[in-house]
């Protein structure tokens, strides 16, 4: 059974670095086609891709948010971490972790949700 | 950027209805990279349909999804009490990944 939970700072101020870990079982980031999705869903709004690193390293971002996403593996732990620089309260946003079946993100995690404010 | 239009944004059905949800592209995704989810509130979003038509594991047969290329339609017949929810497209084929913006199936 695969699982995925998002753990992180709750409440982040404006300007600030946001950094996300997701944890996982039942896959392994070593195998051949398999990633980690990041997507974000602000309150009452549809769900928006962020990131997704694949088994290889191989990594893609949303073009709007490219310049401030980093995102990193630790097969080892089973252990995805998203960092986001320079958080603004248009970052407010329930975040989760997905598995990746290529770019098909399933199962997702629970989520988390992050305040930004002062 | 694909867009995803759903439509409509609001349904306001009974149990027992069926019920059709829209997804248009505004390019053409193919059939192999649509995929449909189902949002109830404080949970995340579940997989229903991928690959335009493919239920995925443990969901009801009431549940289909049809289309190709731009146009895409999720069906729900019989409707259940446990229906009534945001439902999600979502396009995989290229980057940037996106979603539509939901239809909610209201009681």
């Amino acid at each position: 059974q695969i699982t995925l939970k998002e753990s992180g700072p709750t409440l982040v101020k404006p300007t600030q670095t946001l950094t996300l870990t997701c944890t996982f079982s039942g896959f392994s980031l070593s195998t051949r086609s398999v990633g980690v999705t990041w997507i974000r869903q602000p309150p009452g709004k549809a769900p928006e891709w962020l990131a997704l690193i694949y088994w290889d390293g191989a990594e893609h971002f949303s073009p709007s948010l490219r310049r401030r996403l980093t995102v990193t593996k630790d097969t080892s732990k089973n252990q995805v971490v998203l960092t986001m620089t320079n958080v603004d309260p248009m970052d407010t946003a329930t975040y989760y972790c997905a598995h990746g079946r290529g770019w098909l993100s399933d199962p997702w995690g629970p989520g988390l949700l992050v305040t930004v404010s002062s | 950027e694909i867009v995803l239009t759903q439509s409509p944004d609001t349904l306001s059905l009974s149990p027992g209805e069926r019920v059709t949800l829209s997804c248009r592209a505004s390019q053409d995704v193919g059939d192999d990279y649509l995929s449909w989810f189902q949002q109830k509130p404080g949970q995340p979003p579940r997989l229903l349909i991928y690959n335009a038509l493919i239920r995925a594991a443990g969901i009801p047969d009431r549940f289909s999804g049809s289309g190709s290329g731009t146009d895409f339609t999720l069906t729900i017949n019989r409707l259940e009490p446990e229906d009534f929810a945001m439902y999600y497209c979502h396009q995989h084929a290229y980057a940037p990944l996106t979603f539509g913006g939901g239809t909610k199936v209201d009681i």
